[in-house]
Parts: C-alpha cells; structure tokens; sequence
C-alpha cells in the first residue's frame, strides 16, 4: 500500500517553456503532500507542503510564482515550473502523507522523482 | 528552526559487519524519527521510524534507537549486504511552530563491499 506515482520520470526542455510535473497517491487520500528538490549528493530540499483545497505554503526562497503548486483533489498535486530556465535543472520529488489530524506525524510516501534538465 | 544533524556523511563497511548511523536533533517537541534509504536515482523509502514513547525499535536487521534526554537517535544495520548500499536520510518532525513537517539530515552515503 501506500504507494506514489510521479510523472514524468524525466524531462528534457528548452529555456523559457513551462513544465507540469504530477504526483498522485494511487491508494490513499493525501491530506498533505511536500515537494523537494535534491542537488546531487545532497539532502531533501523542501520547496513548499501543500494540504488539499488549500493554498501551497512556500518555503523561506522559493519563489511562488515561479514553482506553482496546486492541490485540487486528495489524490493529485500538481508542481508547474513555469518559465524554467537551466538554473531550474535538479531532481524534483514530491511525498504524499495521509490521515487526519492523528497522521499528521505518519510518515511521508515518496514519488520517484522527475529530473529536469532545461537547455 | 529544527537542526538535525548527521553523521557520518560516509561510510564504508565490509559485507557482514554492522554499520551505525548517528542523528542529533534540537528541538525537544519532536516526537517522530523516520529513517529512509535512497537508492542512486530512486525515491526514499522508509525503512524504519520510531516514536518518542519507544527508546527501540528493531525490524530484521535493522534497528533504531532514541535517546530523548540526549537528543539523538540511531539506526543500526546488523550483518550488512552490498544491497544495502545506499544514502539513508534520518528526519525528526515535528519541527518549531506547530507545523508537522519533518527535517531531514543532510544524508549519510553506505557503501557495502563484498
């Protein structure tokens, strides 16, 4: 169970277009869902958490208008970037958690990623 | 905010001996310890987490322990495998504020040789 599904796996684009990544929990509603980027060989950087129906909550630098975040149902959230430029290249994760208010120290299931690279 | 921290950052280990990875966390709110492994362009998996009313908690060859006076927890792999090569994430939630969003260490690179 508890299982994420995050398209597209990879996306190869040019500077200035806009890309839609998705992550959907295929067997759980998601009350919550987190979306990070990692640099290589590095940690999970959280860019903003996202509660269903609810505005994203950016974290400190993270630009909102430039990554945006919509969480329309308990099972998508989707993360644009919108005019992505080579700077914007990384590894892009999104986790799902579920449960109410006694899951909200359950733990987060991972999608398995999209790396992006922009030309 | 939280600080956890991690260490090492990397380790090297013979297959069959143990390996120990060592969190230390600050903000004594925190009450759940999450471990997850990522594999090379994979996404983190959760393998083990223990709550703050456990001190341990083990599952097959792995195991974790927490020390809330002290502040810091660890994961233990007994008789280790070239499969569990691997970078493994330690994260302490919540964090300051009220916000159930965990902290994650900056990672700790297992490296299994046969």
């Amino acid at each position: 169970g508890a299982v994420v599904s995050q398209h597209p796996s990879r996306v190869i684009c040019k500077s200035g277009t806009s890309v839609k990544i998705e992550c959907r929990s295929l067997d759980f509603q998601a009350t919550t869902m987190f979306w990070y980027r990692q640099f290589p060989k590095q940690s999970l950087m959280l860019m903003a958490t996202s509660n269903e129906g609810s505005k994203a909550t950016y974290e400190q630098g993270v630009e909102k208008d430039k990554f945006l975040i919509n969480h329309a149902s308990l099972t998508l959230s989707t993360l644009t970037v919108t005019s992505a430029h080579p700077e914007d290249s990384s590894f892009y994760i999104c986790s799902a958690r579920g449960g109410g208010q006694a899951g909200q120290n359950q733990p987060q299931h991972f999608g398995d990623g999209t790396r992006l690279s922009i030309l | 905010g939280e600080n956890v921290e991690q260490h090492p950052s990397t380790l090297s280990v013979q297959e069959g001996d143990s390996a120990v990875i060592k969190c230390t966390y600050s903000d004594s709110a925190s009450n759940y310890f999450p471990w997850y492994k990522q594999e090379l362009g994979k996404r983190p998996q959760l393998i083990i987490d223990i709550r703050s009313n456990v001190g341990e908690k083990k599952d097959q060859r792995i195991a974790v322990t927490l020390n809330k006076t002290a502040k810091h927890f660890s994961l233990h792999i007994t008789e280790t495998q070239p499969e569990d090569s691997a970078v493994y994430f330690c994260a302490a939630s919540p964090r300051p504020g009220g916000s159930y969003i965990p902290t994650f260490g900056r990672g700790t690179s297992l490296i299994v040789h046969p």
